[in-house]
């Protein structure tokens, strides 16, 4: 069964604090893995698209990385404003590609 | 322009009420979504359009009614909800269906009261 799971559920980091946010999938024939953010009563924003490992992506303070099995959205000395709900999909192995979504993690910036 | 405009923002509505929700795009896609997003749950797959013709209905119920009038507009057609329906409500458009770098609307927050 395709999956997504997502670790952990909350992160919590002091501002310049770097840490990692992991997503794990499992999904017969890797197409894609997307990586979205969203602040609270918005829609997700589109961050980063990865498609193969030992791909990397990289946006200001973030870097998402790709293995086979997971991938990492690493965060380099967050500020206040990184706070968010990160979210990681995968299209599934069907035909119509539906998105299969992690729950999230939440991250919380301090300053 | 890389937006996707969702309006009503909030929308509160009784049960019997009808009201519609509207999406529009000017990207060019030709895949349009509706998602249902509830707390601190990822956005749950309504509807696909895909050149204005419906691909995917996931299972809904048929209170809500999905319309895509033409190549920038979709619309949801909401009568005798529940309160449980209450959520947010998401429009996105990607390129074509199973492109999935999605651009997401701003979302319309719904009570149903």
């Amino acid at each position: 069964e395709d999956q997504v799971t997502q670790s952990p559920e909350a992160l919590r980091l002091q501002e310049g604090e770097s840490s990692s946010l992991n997503c794990s999938y499992t999904v017969s024939g890797l197409r894609g893995l997307f990586w979205y953010r969203q602040d609270p009563g918005k829609g997700p924003e589109f961050l980063f698209t990865l498609y193969s490992a030992g791909e990397e992506k990289e946006k200001e303070r973030l870097k998402a990385t790709l293995t086979k099995k997971e991938s990492f959205l690493h965060i380099t000395a967050p500020k206040p404003e990184d706070s968010a709900t990160y979210l990681c999909a995968v299209p599934n192995a069907g035909n119509n590609r539906k998105l299969i979504w992690g729950l999230g993690t939440s991250l919380a910036v301090n300053p | 322009d890389t937006e996707v405009t969702q309006t009503p923002k909030h929308l509160v509505m009784g049960m019997t009420n009808k009201k519609s929700l509207k999406c529009e795009q000017h990207m060019g896609h030709r895949a349009m979504y509706w998602y249902k997003q509830k707390a601190k749950k990822p956005p749950e797959l309504m509807f696909v359009y895909s050149y204005e013709k419906l691909s995917i209905n996931e299972s809904v119920p048929s209170r809500f009614s999905p319309e895509c009038p033409n190549s920038s507009l979709l619309n949801l057609h909401l009568h005798a909800l529940q309160p449980e329906d209450s959520a947010l409500y998401l429009c996105a458009s990607s390129q074509a269906q199973g492109v999935p770098e999605a651009f997401f609307g701003q979302g319309t927050r719904l009570t149903v009261v």
